[in-house]
Formats: structure tokens, sequence, C-alpha cells
């Protein structure tokens, strides 16, 4: 159950395109099509933003998408806002009942 | 609307055990699974146990494995996470979430404020 592998930050302006990517093994991202993505403000409970690697629950700004190639998945936020800046998480199962999340992002809006 | 209420953390010293629950509402609980994820200060997000929606099958993280034990009562409500031989680097925020269905398969889509744990001496 080794942690899956995030950039420790990224950063954009306001009105660009950014991505985080999330690598895993074969046992875990690269065998599922379970992979979510959680944004968590600071002192806030986590937020779903992108389930089963590309959809997204009702509310959720279609500038959130999300994507996977093999052992890496993506979450792509397009049209960059202020309100996006947070510590962005990637999740994946792992088999045996278990899940696995990934180190954890901080996007920087400049 | 879902809420989902942490309660049972506080001040424990290593080797001790501690009982944290989750009140739920909201939602028909035992159409759900669930699952208990933590938080230690500073740190990322770490899965520690998930349970489906009759408590029929269980998951747990290695790091947990054989100290943490989680259960529900759906007649309650509530879920639990019975803690045992707690170790300084259990320290966190431990957070309930619900799952979108009724297997551990399933993700989390509904989260709680969190309790905090804190092992010390």
């Amino acid at each position: 159950q080794s942690a899956l592998t995030q950039p420790a930050s990224v950063s954009g302006s306001p009105g660009q395109s950014i991505t985080i990517s999330c690598t895993g093994t074969s046992s875990d991202v690269g065998n599922y099509n379970l992979v979510s993505w959680y944004q968590q403000h600071p002192g806030k409970a986590p937020q779903l933003m992108i389930y089963e690697v590309s959809k997204r629950p009702s509310g959720v700004s279609n500038r959130f998408s999300g994507s996977k190639s093999g052992n890496t998945a993506s979450l792509t936020i397009s049209g960059l806002q202020a309100e996006d800046e947070a510590d962005y998480y990637c999740c994946s199962y792992a088999s045996s009942r278990t899940w696995v999340f990934g180190g954890g992002t901080k996007l920087t809006v400049l | 609307e879902v809420q989902l209420v942490e309660s049972g953390g506080g001040l424990v010293q290593p080797g001790r055990s501690l009982r944290l629950s989750c009140a739920a509402s909201g939602f028909t609980f035992d159409d759900y699974a669930m699952h208990w994820v933590r938080q230690g200060p500073g740190k990322g997000l770490e899965w520690v146990s998930g349970i489906s929606w009759n408590g029929g099958t269980m998951g747990y993280a290695d790091s947990v494995k054989d100290r943490f034990s989680i259960s529900r009562d759906n007649a309650k409500n509530s879920l639990y996470l019975q803690m045992n031989s707690l170790r300084v680097e259990d320290t966190a925020i431990y957070y309930c979430a619900k799952g979108r269905g009724r297997s551990t398969t399933w993700d989390f889509d509904d989260w709680g404020q969190g309790t905090l744990v804190t092992v010390s001496s």
C-alpha cells in the first residue's frame, strides 16, 4: 500500500489550465477505473471532484476533468479561478478492499 | 442533506485505546458503505478502513491492521472505529466518509468535519 505519486505543487494564472498527475502501479491505478480526485481547502473536509477516472459529481464545475493512461491518472482544471486554490488528492482502489491516496498537490493561483 | 458527525477524539497515551463514532443522517445509511480516512498534522490523506453496507466486508490499511476495528450499527445510523495499541503516529484528524454505493469498492462522496485524535505521553 504505497502512496500514489503526485507533484508537491503546481501553479497557474487565472484563466489558464493546469494538470496534476497521479502515478501508481499496475496493482492500483493501472488495474482499476476507480480513480477519484478530492479538493481540500485549508481547515475544511475534502470534497469529491472526480470519480471513476473522469466522471463529475453533480454540482462540480465542468472546468474539472479527469483522465487515465496506464498507471498514471490526471486531473485538469481549465479556466483557473482564485477559488480553485487548494490541495488536491488522487485516490485509487488497490484491491483486497483497500484504497490508497496520493501525497497531495498544492495548487497556487498566481 | 447528508450529515456525518464524528465524535470520540481526544488526547490519549501511547498503547491505550479509543473508540470513534460517526453519526449519519440525511440518507439511507444501510444502503452505503462507509470509510474512515485520516490526516496527520500538516500531512496528506490516508485511507484507514472501510466497511460494506451490511458489515459483511471490511478492509484495513496495513498501518492499522490488527490494531483497529471498524463496525457499524445500521439501526443507529452509526459508524465506529475501535483503535487499540495507539501509537504517536496515529495522531491525526479522523474523517468519516460515505461511499457512493453498497460495497467498499465505491469511492467517497460525502465527508464529515473530522475528530482530532492526539496520541502523546
